[in-house]
């Protein structure tokens, strides 16, 4: 079965400083995917970025990046210099790549930026 | 290109009415997926679905819960006689195909049931 822990129920940042989510995983799959979602205070889900178990390099999308360390099973997202918009709530997600597979998500972790 | 729409954005229900809540997937999407968030909570997995047929409902309640996805038109949730553990934010995804990565999300039909 999989697994998302995110353990930071939330952080604080200063405008224009970079942070880092945590985002840990579990699963027996060797063929996976890694998600990371936005959810600002409206509510809508924002795909931010992907990363896929056997892609060599960390994404990276403009100001988000992910730190892929697989023998840890971590996915940490982290967002560069911060803006006012990057505050909502993030959730990492998984899935497994072998046929159809549903996504797991992590509790989430609220973000604040503070100017 | 639209996104994922879902509709209506908010429905407030009486416990035992019923609830419909519509989606329809981007446009060259064939498969479908709802998801329910509680409050303070992350994305639960209820059914999958492609054209006509229910792929995955594991995740769903097996009483009360059902969900279509005809050969025309969105694919439709319904809930009947609804309780008030059934309040929640409801999304739907879509993706080109089963292994596609990437799902991309409606913006969800938030649910109250007084």
């Amino acid at each position: 079965a999989q697994k998302i822990t995110q353990t930071q129920p939330g952080m604080f940042v200063q405008e224009k400083e970079a942070v880092t989510l945590d985002c840990t995983y579990d699963t027996s799959d060797p063929s996976y995917g890694l998600f990371w979602y936005k959810q600002p205070s409206s509510g809508e889900m924002i795909f931010l970025i992907y990363q896929g178990s056997y892609d060599q390099q960390n994404a990276t999308e403009g100001r988000y990046s992910l730190n892929f360390q697989k023998a840890r099973k971590s996915a940490n997202l982290v967002i560069s210099a911060s803006q006012l918009g990057d505050s909502a709530m993030y959730f990492c997600a998984m899935r497994e790549l072998a046929g159809y597979s549903t996504l797991t998500f992590g509790k989430g972790t609220m973000l604040l930026v503070s100017p | 290109n639209a996104g994922v729409m879902q509709n209506p954005r908010h429905l407030v229900r009486r416990r035992g009415q019923e609830a419909r809540l519509r989606c329809s997937p981007m446009k060259g999407h064939s498969h479908v997926y709802w998801y329910r968030q509680l409050p303070e909570e992350g994305l639960k997995f209820m059914v999958y679905l492609q054209k006509e047929n229910i792929i995955d409902e594991s995740g769903m309640p097996k009483e009360r819960f059902s969900a279509e996805f005809p050969k025309e038109g969105p694919s439709i949730l319904r809930i009947q006689q609804v309780v008030r553990g059934d309040s929640a934010a409801y999304f739907c995804a879509s993706c080109q195909g089963a292994d596609q990565e990437t799902q991309y999300f409606g913006p969800g039909t938030r649910l109250l049931v007084l």
